[in-house]
Order: C-alpha cells, then structure tokens, then sequence
C-alpha cells in the first residue's frame, strides 16, 4: 500500500508552544520522509526531511522523529510562531523505476496564536 | 533561477470547454510531476516525467486528461472535455534525482474553475 495517514487535521497552539504532527505509513519500502510546508496561495516547499536510518533529524526548530518499527513519523514545531502559521504535510517516497514518488498525508492546517 | 512557473495562475471556463495548463520546470531538472490540490482529495500525483519521458501516468483521472512534455523546459496539462468536478489547484513540480535530496520544488499552482 501506498497510503500516508496524518493527523490532527487541524491544531491550534499558543505562541512559544510546541506544535507535534503524526503520521503513519504502510509500505516498509519507503526510503525517505519528507515535511513539507504549504501557504495559502502557494506550492508546498520542503521543510524538512529524514531518511529511515536515523530516528531524529533537527534543523532549527524543527525536528523530525522516525520510528521505523512502529512505522510512524513527526514533525515537532518547537518555540513555535504565527509565522509557522501554514499547512503541513508528510511525505513518503520509495525508488520505483529510478525516480521518487511522493505519496502525501492529507495534510494539517496549523494556526499559531499569538 | 525563477523556480518552477506555471500559466496561467487562475482559469475560470465552462463545462465542456478545453484547457490547457502550462509548466516550465527550473533549469536543469530533470523530472517533472503534475499534482492535483482538492480539499476532498488533497495532494494527487497525476503524472510524471523523466527525461521528457512520461513514466507513470495511472494517476490521471480520466482519458480526458492528457500531459506532454514536448522539451526540458515545457509541459503541458490538457483537460479536454472539462468537468465542475475537475475544478481544483493544478500544481506542477520538478526535481533532480542526482543531487542526493529528492527535493521536489513546487510552482506556485494554477486555480481552475470549472462553472
């Protein structure tokens, strides 16, 4: 199976706050997990991604945890900001005839208050 | 480099009425991917290219959907009858496989409304 199962839908947090996004896949052959970040009016653009040989990947305040035998995935959104306000949504791909697919979650809205 | 550019940006038409959505990917990119943005059904792949070379297109809906991707810099989406249903934000992407981080960069999408 292909599918990439995320949640909440939608998840509000106070400024400062710790913003934390699951999601879950079903296909032990994918290879590599991205985040991407999507603005209202405009394309996703990647955020940040991790590949299933580590459990953790941080790059500012973001971090992602991999846990390969539960086959799930998070984004944390740390110290976070109205800024990060935006949809989000995991990735998973898997080499298929020499390119990458992704195959996306459904996407969550974040709203940061201040 | 400009990013990935997508014509045109919104396209309002009528049932039954053909439309073309137009993509130049950024240079030197190799692989090219056309989604589909709808709040039902969220992000689709409905096809991609490699070298010019369409891959995989068991994404598309429908046989009135059609792709081509006539030289590295152009493609094209064609929607030929158009439906309501086919009402959402068209995005296309492009990617090259051998700089090792599978990044796929996104235009700013195309909103098509079909009345």
């Amino acid at each position: 199976q292909q599918q990439v199962k995320q949640s909440p839908q939608s998840l509000i947090v106070q400024k400062g706050g710790i913003s934390i996004i699951n999601c879950a896949y079903e296909n032990t052959a994918f290879d590599y997990f991205p985040w991407y970040q999507q603005f209202p009016g405009k394309g996703p653009a990647l955020l940040i991604a991790i590949r299933p040989d580590v459990s953790e990947k941080k790059e500012g305040r973001f971090k992602i945890s991999f846990n390969k035998s539960a086959k799930q995935f998070s984004l944390h959104i740390m110290d976070s900001q109205p800024g990060d306000s935006a949809t989000y949504f995991c990735a998973a791909s898997i080499m298929d005839t020499g390119r990458r697919a992704l195959t996306f979650g459904s996407g969550t809205r974040l709203q940061v208050q201040p | 480099d400009a990013g990935v550019i997508q014509s045109p940006r919104h396209e309002v038409t009528e049932m039954g009425q053909e439309v073309t959505l137009r993509c130049k990917p950024i240079s030197g990119h190799n692989s090219l991917f056309w989604y589909r943005q709808t709040m039902m059904r969220g992000l689709e792949l409905l096809i991609y290219f490699n070298n010019n070379v369409p891959i995989d297109d068991s994404g598309m809906p429908e046989d009135r959907f059609s792709a081509k991707m006539p030289n590295a810099s152009f493609s094209t989406l064609k929607i030929q009858p158009s439906e309501p249903r086919d009402s959402a934000v068209y995005f296309c992407a492009s990617s090259f496989p051998g700089d090792g981080t599978d990044t796929q960069y996104f235009g700013p999408g195309t909103r098509l409304t079909v009345l």
